[in-house]
């Protein structure tokens, strides 16, 4: 059974940093391209960042770049969003998400973990 | 950015309704076009991708039209558990952009 399991979530001071993890199971990471995406309270979903198979390209909503870094682990089937210089808007729900090669599919999305900014 | 305009934001039904949501890209994403479920405090679920593609175990009363632009999912008979938000989202490029969301409410 293919699964998805985030966890590093947590609450964080304004200007801090956490770093959020993904636990695939059941199929092989590299074989994926994964993304990340946010839900803020009651809002809609937004795209975070995404990174290819083999961790040599990434992508990156404006709102993060340079702050957030994605990257992963495939011998150990884990996915990573690093969050720098965090700020009261980057408050939400993180998932993590596997796209299917071909037609790009977001097929199986983690449960979420949420990552609050405040003082 | 291709951005992604859902209409309407909200939406009132009964059970047995046939309901239509809409989804309009700013530029042509030929059949890029997939639609997620969000259930309050849940993950979103797939329902339909490549505009009209039923994903696996999504009952068949749902379904997705459209090409280039202009998209729907369209519920045929409202069951009670399809009341939830929809997503629509382009997968013709990065960044992966959503439409805002359709809550659809039970009337």
């Amino acid at each position: 059974e293919v699964q998805l399991v985030e966890s590093g979530g947590g609450l964080v001071q304004p200007g801090g940093s956490l770093r959020l993890s993904c636990a695939a199971s059941g199929f092989t990471l590299s074989g994926y391209w994964m993304h990340w995406v946010r839900q803020a309270p009651g809002k809609g979903l937004v795209w975070v960042s995404r990174i290819n198979s083999d961790g040599s390209n990434t992508n990156y909503a404006d709102s993060v770049r340079g702050r957030f870094t994605i990257s992963r682990d495939n011998a150990n089937n884990t996915l990573y969003l690093q969050m720098n210089s965090l700020r009261a808007e980057d408050t939400a729900v993180y998932y993590c998400a596997r796209e299917l090669t071909g037609d790009r599919r977001f097929d199986y999305w983690g449960q979420g973990t949420l990552v609050t900014v405040s003082s | 950015d291709i951005q992604m305009t859902q209409s309407p934001s909200s939406l009132s039904a009964s059970v047995g309704d046939r309901v239509t949501i809409t989804c309009r890209a700013s530029q042509s994403i030929s059949s890029n076009l997939n639609w997620y479920q969000q259930k309050p405090g849940k993950a979103p679920q797939l329902l339909i991708y490549a505009a009209s593609s039923l994903q696996s175990g999504v009952p068949s009363r749902f379904s997705g039209s459209g090409s280039g632009t202009d998209f729907t999912l369209t519920i045929s008979s409202l069951q009670p558990e399809d009341f939830a938000t929809y997503y629509c989202q382009q997968s013709y490029s990065t960044p992966r952009t959503f439409g805002q969301g359709t809550k659809l409410e039970i009337k």
